[in-house]
């Protein structure tokens, strides 16, 4: 079966612009995780979606958005870019909330630059 | 919130044993996993414990977990040059698929 897909793969954009990165998870998964990995910080959960809700979010600013669709695609969104938010931007999917890592399975990340 | 600390760079000799130390908060945490990430990949779940375990092992990976002491660690038998690569503890408090990663360390084998 079809692993967890993220598009693009790499972006660049500028400083102010807005992004938006795709998630399509394993057939069947219902949750999608995103995190954010930066060399200084690790990597940081934003947010958790199940059934095209919200059910978890981390400690990012608003202009971090996401949304799920009726299929379980996920995007996320990042408005008025800042250099900072430059990271590799990973998925994960899962079947349901509360399901363990053990049965998570992660994209292979957008990395998205910033300049 | 939780606190997943682990230590940044590790240098092993191949076919040596390598050992990752991880140390977490939450005494509730309820599984403890490891993750691999080679340059350009995602993230591999290598292994995980549950936290009712004391020791895990899976081939040249070894999972010990001390409870009381919040401490985690991961030996890798005979190191391989293939085993380079960034490893990231991780760990599951709460109902919801919140995982907490620490910053990951990056094993480096020397041939």
């Amino acid at each position: 079966k079809a692993g967890v897909t993220q598009t693009p793969r790499y972006l660049i954009k500028t400083r102010g612009q807005q992004v938006t990165l795709s998630c399509s998870p394993i057939s069947g998964h219902r949750s999608v995780s995103w995190y954010q990995q930066t060399p200084g910080q690790g990597l940081q959960f934003l947010f958790e979606y199940f059934s095209e809700t919200q059910r978890n979010k981390g400690n990012f600013p608003g202009r971090f958005s996401g949304r799920q669709f009726s299929n379980s695609r996920s995007e996320m969104n990042v408005s008025t870019l800042e250099l900072g938010d430059s990271a590799l931007y990973l998925c994960a999917s899962s079947l349901g909330p509360g399901t363990p890592n053990t049965e998570a399975f992660f994209g292979q990340g957008t990395r998205l630059t910033v300049v | 919130g939780e606190d997943v600390e682990q230590s940044l760079f590790l240098s092993v000799r191949e076919g040596d044993s390598s050992v990752i130390n991880c140390t977490y908060t939450d005494s509730s945490s309820t599984y403890l996993y490891w993750y691999k990430q080679e340059p350009g990949a995602g993230l591999q779940l290598l292994t995980y414990i549950f936290s009712n375990m004391d020791m895990k092992q899976d081939q040249r990976l070894t999972v010990l977990l001390n409870k009381k002491d919040k401490h985690l660690s991961l030996r890798i038998a005979d190191t391989q040059t293939g085993d380079s690569a960034i490893y990231f503890c991780a760990v599951h408090s709460g109902g919801y698929q919140k995982v907490t990663f620490g910053i990951g360390t990056k094993l480096q084998v020397i041939p």
